[in-house]
């Protein structure tokens, strides 16, 4: 059973245009929820990271938006890049349990020059 | 980058063949873990490792064993490969277990095709 659902698979937008993966997640307990970027040949590494005890967290251009009553998060892109094209993975676990991350399936995003 | 190692990048081995993936870091970091990830299925955890002789099970730990007899090395074997287990495989590192930003560092990863 996926507890952290992921959408859409792929994303296609124009440069300097706003990219939106949404994720859902089913377990009230999750109190952490990070997304990870993977380029191509790479290991993920954190991109940015949100608390529930908050609805919103930007860093730079990348903005997470969390619905607590929803069970939903999503990542937003302001104007995007073609170096911003990559796998996007949301995951969520319970007091930061890094042992107990559940991953999204990913969303492959390209930006268009 | 955290400095982690993932030998060997590529192989191709035949069902029932025994395969050993290594993982190799430099941060002294106390926690380990072996990811795979396939398309449609995102990543998921295979084993993790809390300490030098700790380790214990992920979501999909059938098939596969890990050993770390040093803080530095985290190594994961499939005793007798199977189509299924065609893959990457990830290794990660992360200095705590829970609290803190939870970050994990991952390797470079580990594509694994058996045929």
């Amino acid at each position: 059973q996926q507890q952290v659902k992921q959408s859409p698979q792929s994303l296609i937008v124009q440069k300097g245009g706003i990219s939106i993966i949404n994720c859902a997640y089913e377990n009230t307990a999750f109190d952490y929820f990070p997304w990870y970027q993977q380029f191509p040949g790479k290991g993920p590494a954190l991109l940015i990271a949100i608390r529930p005890d908050v609805s919103e967290k930007k860093e730079g251009r990348f903005t997470i938006s969390f619905n607590k009553s929803a069970k939903q998060f999503s990542l937003h892109i302001m104007d995007s890049q073609p170096g911003d094209s990559a796998t996007y993975f949301c995951a969520a676990t319970k007091g930061g349990a890094t042992n107990k991350l559940i991953f999204g399936t990913g969303t492959l995003l390209a930006v268009q020059p | 980058d955290a400095g982690i190692t993932q030998s060997p990048r590529h192989k191709v081995t035949e069902t029932g063949t025994p395969v050993t993936l290594r993982c190799h870091q430099t941060e002294n970091h106390r926690y380990m873990y072996w990811y795979r990830q396939d398309p449609g299925h995102g990543l998921r955890l295979i084993h993790y490792s809390y300490g030098v002789k700790d380790t214990d099970k992920g979501e999909v730990s059938d098939g596969y064993s890990v050993s770390r007899s040093k803080t530095e090395d985290f190594l994961l074997t499939l005793e007798s490969a199977t189509s299924s287990q065609t893959s990457v495989y990830f290794c990660a590192i992360s200095e705590s277990s829970t609290g803190g930003n939870g970050e994990l560092f991952f390797g470079e990863g580990s594509r694994l095709t058996v045929l």
